[in-house]
């Protein structure tokens, strides 16, 4: 599975739109790019997954370039709640390989 | 609801006993995960299983033991717990729906050997 490397904190206004980049220089054909969120003392929570130009759900969009070898999680106007940590993973769609988790990315959000 | 539940939520216990931590999933999934957080760490993985009978090692399987005897329950055993395993624990499980293949958690076990 492909390393990825993100930002280790990150600080936002309360209703700014924050952008989490992560790179992926050496991510396979069939790796797909999945973010998940942690709050403390909870286990982590799928956002959302992407293979590549942009995905969007309710929570969050996902951008990857064609060369997909760096993507963005951009979460818009962030608010206290959103306060938590972003992981970003390189997994094989089919779910054969179990995901490895970095440290992610701390996000902190000031009113 | 499907749902995920570890238990216990806290658990202390002291060094050189045995300790079994529960998960159990009503999602009907075929796979299954435990990991380990400590700070400084992130999350790792201790084992997994993807369907009953099944289990295989993660990167940090030493001390740890998992069964699979059905489809909803993974209990982890430490077979003598020392301080070094003094962390919180996360299980979980995973499938794919529609186009998405994702991981759900449960909620953790702290657990403290003294």
């Amino acid at each position: 599975l492909a390393k990825t490397t993100q930002p280790i904190s990150m600080d936002s206004y309360e209703g700014q739109e924050v952008n989490i980049t992560c790179s992926h220089n050496n991510i396979a054909t069939n790796d797909y790019i999945t973010w998940y969120q942690q709050f403390p003392s909870q286990g982590p929570r799928f956002i959302i997954q992407g293979y590549k130009t942009k995905v969007t759900n309710e929570v969050a969009s996902l951008f990857i370039p064609a060369d997909r070898k760096s993507s963005t999680l951009s979460l818009p106007r962030v608010s206290l709640s959103d306060t938590a940590v972003y992981y970003c993973l390189a997994s094989l769609d089919s779910g054969n390989t179990p995901l490895v988790f970095g440290k992610g990315t701390r996000l902190s959000v000031i009113a | 609801d499907a749902e995920i539940t570890q238990s216990p939520r806290h658990k202390i216990t002291e060094t050189g006993r045995q300790v079994t931590l529960a998960c159990h999933q009503t999602w009907n999934h075929n796979n299954m995960f435990w990991y380990r957080q400590d700070l400084g760490h992130g999350l790792r993985l201790i084992h997994y299983s993807y369907g009953v009978q099944d289990t295989n090692k993660g990167e940090v399987s030493d001390g740890y033991s998992v069964s699979r005897s059905n489809t909803e329950d993974l209990p982890l055993t430490l077979e003598s717990a020392a301080s070094s395993q003094t962390s919180v624990y996360f299980c979980a499980s995973s499938a794919r729906q529609g186009d998405i293949y994702g991981y759900t958690f449960g909620s953790g076990t702290r657990l403290t050997v003294v």
